[in-house]
C-alpha cells in the first residue's frame, strides 16, 4: 500500500528557530510536494520537487527552503520560525505531474510557533 | 488565476439524509480530483474525473463533472457518520507544471 510518512504529527518551536519538518515516501514516485492548510485558506502549496536535488517554488515559498538529495525523501526547512508559520504542514507524493496523477498524502504535522 | 469555489463551507446533517456538494471553478478544468480529509489525517483521493458530463459512483458517492468542465458536483445518499469530514475538489493541472489547485473545501459532519 501507498505510504507517505512525516515524522512528526505535533511540533512546537521557538519564534527564530530553525525547523525541519521530514517526509518519506516509498512509492517511488518522482514528485513530492509540501503544502500548508491553514482554515479558510485550503491548501497553499509551498515547495514541489520533481526529481533528486530540483526543486521550484510553489505559490508561497517565502520563508521556507527545502530539500531533496534522495528520491524517497523531502525535507520542508523553515529557517528562522516566526508566528505567522503555525500551520498544518502536508506533505505529499505523486507518480507524475498534474492530470490524472492522485496526490498521496501523509497525515500532516501541526506545527506551533511560539 | 484558476480559483475554485467549494460550497457550502460548513454542513451538519443527521445520519440518512441526502446531501450535495460543489465545486466551482473560474476556469475549465484540466481533470478533477475529489479527496476527503478525515479529522487528524491527510486527504484521500475519492476519485478523478476527466470527461465533461462523466458520472462515477462510489459505493453511495456520485460523483458528476459539468458538461464545460467548469463545476462539479459530489453527492451522497444516506449519509453516515463516517462520512464526516472535509471534502476538497483540486485540479490536476495540464503535465508540465505539476501544480494541483485546491478549492477551500466543504466541512460535513454527520450527527449519529
Amino acid at each position: 500500500d501507498v505510504k507517505v510518512t512525516q515524522s512528526s504529527r505535533y511540533l512546537v518551536k521557538r519564534t527564530g528557530e530553525k525547523v525541519f519538518l521530514e517526509c518519506v515516501q516509498d512509492m517511488d514516485h518522482e514528485n513530492m510536494f509540501w503544502y500548508r492548510q491553514d482554515p479558510g485558506l485550503g491548501l497553499r502549496l509551498i515547495y514541489f520537487s520533481y526529481d533528486v536535488k530540483m526543486k521550484e517554488k510553489g505559490d508561497i515559498p517565502e520563508g521556507y527552503s527545502v530539500s531533496r538529495e534522495k528520491k524517497e525523501r523531502f525535507s520542508l526547512i523553515l529557517e528562522s520560525a516566526s508566528t505567522n508559520q503555525t500551520s498544518m504542514y502536508l506533505c505529499a507524493s505523486s507518480l507524475y505531474g498534474g492530470g490524472n496523477s492522485p496526490l498521496h498524502f501523509g497525515n500532516g504535522t501541526r506545527l506551533t510557533v511560539t | 488565476t484558476q480559483l475554485l469555489e467549494q460550497s457550502p463551507q460548513f454542513l451538519s446533517i443527521q445520519e440518512g439524509e441526502n446531501l450535495t456538494v460543489y465545486c466551482n471553478s473560474s476556469s475549465v478544468f484540466s481533470s478533477l480530483q475529489w479527496y476527503r480529509q478525515e479529522p487528524g489525517e491527510g486527504p484521500v483521493l475519492l476519485v478523478t474525473v476527466v470527461t465533461g458530463g462523466e458520472v462515477k459512483k462510489l459505493k453511495r458517492l456520485t460523483f458528476q463533472f459539468g458538461d464545460a468542465r467548469k463545476d462539479s458536483s459530489l453527492h451522497i445518499t444516506a449519509a453516515q457518520p463516517g462520512d464526516t469530514g472535509l471534502y476538497l475538489c483540486a485540479d490536476g493541472t495540464t503535465s508540465g507544471t505539476y501544480k494541483y489547485i485546491f478549492g477551500t473545501g466543504t466541512r460535513l459532519k454527520v450527527l449519529a
